[in-house]
């Protein structure tokens, strides 16, 4: 079964430094996202990305993250200058269409990214 | 306002028993309800979904029943096993992008 895969699994990363988030979504997918949680927090939507751009975010996306196609098959979010609530899982997801028209959004298992 | 949202925080089960998870939507425009669950360290897994033309979906042991009328949505899971401990959320396609606390099911031996 198709599946959306995330590298690294886990990160430890001094406060200030960049990080990457690496995902491949699924392949015949077309719209991709990005989610956060909290330790014992809900899920949060982060980013929607369609057509090589941004279609939606939140307000948790800010000048500090950012996101980029590099070639067919990644997708990837980019950290900039981390702070100890960065902390946090985070999901990669895609779905085939957008869910206003009743498409699933599939989600990855996670980077779990700690910064210290 | 808009939300999904769940009745209860927590429910416990004893092992073999049937399992009754609630939501509760607002948007009367959604079409299109998801159920999810999320074991503890991984991502939101899919678990049934149903489109507002139907009442009832059936899955594996899983079984989704939809009223419109008081926009509820209830996630039933038959002889419930220790594997299905977990948070189950719901998701209605207006607000895919936001998820409620959950329901986080805990299964007794």
């Amino acid at each position: 079964e198709p599946e959306v895969t995330q590298t690294p699994s886990h990160q430890v990363t001094q406060m200030g430094q960049e990080v990457i988030l690496r995902c491949v979504p699924i392949s015949n997918h077309l719209y991709f996202y990005w989610y956060r949680q909290i330790l014992g927090q809900k899920v949060e939507f982060l980013v929607s990305f369609y057509n090589n751009e941004i279609s939606e975010k939140s307000e948790i996306f800010d000048d500090q993250f950012s996101v980029e196609r590099p070639d067919g098959s990644n997708f990837t979010l980019k950290i900039r200058s981390t702070k100890l609530e960065d902390s946090a899982m985070y999901f990669c997801a895609s779905s085939e269409g957008t869910p206003n028209s009743g498409n699933t959004i599939y989600f990855g298992e996670g980077s779990w990214l700690t910064v210290v | 306002g808009e939300s999904v949202g769940l009745h209860l925080p927590t429910l416990s089960v004893q092992e073999g028993d049937n399992s009754i998870i609630n939501c509760a939507y607002s948007n009367s425009a959604s079409d299109y309800f998801i159920w999810y669950k999320q074991e503890s360290g991984k991502g939101p897994q899919f678990i049934i979904d149903i489109r507002s033309n139907m009442d009832k979906r059936q899955g594996q042991r899983v079984t989704v029943l939809l009223n419109k009328t008081v926009k509820h949505l209830s996630l039933q899971i038959a002889a419930t096993q220790p594997g299905d401990s977990a948070v189950y959320f719901c998701a209605e396609n207006i607000l895919l992008y936001i998820f409620g606390t959950g329901t986080r099911l805990k299964v007794l031996a």
